[in-house]
């Protein structure tokens, strides 16, 4: 079946560093893929998105490519800050059927330290 | 404001007391479901309901009810709670339930403990 695969946490980095949060996928056909992200105590918020192939989400200064050839979905930032402190979720949707159900990494938290 | 409302926030409680987790969406979506998450695991689904009136067992159901008389309501229910039911659960909804490329919007979430 679909799956999602991200890399194990904790990423612990200084304030202006560069993120990268690796994401690889399973999937047949062509999901939509989406990053998630958990701000302490809360729910999860949709941080980007892509539909299709090649396509680049971005929001917040996160950027993630839509790789088809490597089915992968890598979360980057050029300079990440306190307030990133959070737990990112991969998490794709297949488009064979109609149950709107996303299926999750395990996620990884993100600690940015002054 | 748009949202997604969980109660209660934190619950502890003890095996075999029944319990209900409720969840209320002010956003006229069709789609609303359940997840827990785990150390680990990552979000698993426990049910979802695509209209008033219908709903389907997601990956992880057992132990768990639902109901969706209305369209805003999507409680759970654990009739007769275990200690593996521990965990952290989320409602979610969406506008279309058939759209992939819909986003969900959760719920702040629901920590239970069961003793």
């Amino acid at each position: 079946g679909d799956s999602v695969t991200q890399m194990e946490g904790p990423v612990t980095l200084s304030e202006e560093a560069f993120l990268t949060i690796n994401c690889t996928y399973t999937a047949t056909g062509y999901p939509s893929l989406f990053w998630y992200v958990q701000y302490p105590g809360e729910g999860l918020q949709l941080l980007l998105k892509a539909t299709k192939a090649d396509d680049k989400g971005s929001n917040k200064g996160f950027e993630a490519t839509y790789r088809k050839e490597t089915t992968s979905f890598h979360l980057e930032k050029g300079s990440v800050q306190v307030s990133d402190s959070a737990v990112y979720f991969c998490a794709l949707r297949g488009d064979g059927g109609a149950t709107n159900k996303l299926i999750f990494g395990t996620g990884t938290l993100l600690a940015v330290q002054p | 404001e748009a949202q997604v409302t969980q109660n209660p926030r934190y619950l502890i409680t003890v095996t075999g007391k029944k319990l209900t987790v409720t969840c209320s969406q002010n956003m006229n979506h069709e789609y609303m479901s359940w997840y827990r998450q785990d150390p680990g695991l990552g979000l698993r689904q426990i049910y979802y309901s695509m209209n008033v009136e219908v709903t389907d067992k997601g990956d992880v159901p057992e132990g768990y009810k639902v109901s969706r008389k209305e369209k805003r309501n999507f409680p759970l229910i654990l009739e007769s709670p275990s200690p593996n039911q521990t965990s952290l659960y989320f409602c979610a909804s969406s506008k279309d339930r058939t759209a992939t490329n819909e986003k969900l919007f959760f719920g702040s979430g629901t920590q239970l403990s069961v003793l």
